[in-house]
């Protein structure tokens, strides 16, 4: 089946530095890629998208890029804060027949040391 | 607006027994799925409604797990018989449509002994 791998499981990064998260997914058809925050001890919480129609998105720190030729899209925390440590999913979807549907990566964890 | 609600927020069963759980998706959304989240498999999806219509049943988890929606505002996901290897936080979710983000409920976590 459709897969989505999450490169990194944990990544450590200091204060003021930035983070990558890399994701590869298998479905050609994936045309939504969202990515979702989960801090600790609470549910995911959407942060930013990026559809197949463009290569990149920008919402202040953060950056997604996608390379559909390689069937890779990738988020960058720039100047990351503490407040930043959580767990990172990426997903990626197609609208089929099965409509709105997601397939999520395993997670990375990030930590921002001060 | 409120988020996506779910009770319990935890649940302790016994091996074999049936337990329901239960979400409100956010007033308004089509879209409504049901979660299962572990350390080892992350995120599986369950089962997944449109307008009240069952999308997506899940493949591996049918057997056991039952997921219905019997109007726009309230969903169960009924597990029966539970096993221990159904220990788990279990998150339903809904969404506007297509291409929009998803609401996150707190989660239920499952404990079967």
């Amino acid at each position: 089946g459709e897969k989505v791998e999450q490169h990194e499981s944990t990544l450590s990064v200091r204060e003021g530095d930035s983070a990558v998260i890399n994701c590869t997914y298998t479905d050609t058809a994936s045309s939504y890629f969202p990515w979702y925050k989960q801090e600790a001890g609470k549910s995911l919480h959407f942060v930013i998208d990026i559809r197949s129609n463009v290569d990149r998105k920008q919402s202040q720190r953060l950056i997604v890029l996608l390379d559909k030729k390689a069937k890779r899209f990738s988020l960058h925390i720039t100047a990351t804060q503490p407040e930043d440590s959580a767990i990172y999913f990426c997903a990626a979807g197609d609208y089929g027949s099965s409509g709105n549907k997601l397939i999520f990566g395993i997670g990375t964890l990030l930590s921002v040391k001060p | 607006d409120a988020g996506v609600t779910q009770t319990p927020r935890h649940e302790v069963a016994e091996k074999g027994q049936t337990i329901i759980l239960k979400c409100e998706p956010v007033s308004g959304h089509n879209d409504l799925f049901w979660y299962r989240q572990t350390k080892i498999q992350g995120l599986e999806l369950l089962s997944y409604f449109r307008s009240k219509s069952l999308m997506e049943d899940g493949g591996a988890f049918k057997d056991r797990f039952k997921a219905e929606m019997l109007n726009s505002s309230f969903s169960t996901l009924k597990i029966q018989p539970t096993e221990p290897k159904d220990s788990a936080v279990y998150l339903c979710a809904s969404s506007w449509d297509w291409g929009r983000e998803q609401y996150f409920g707190p989660g239920t976590r499952l404990t079967v002994l």
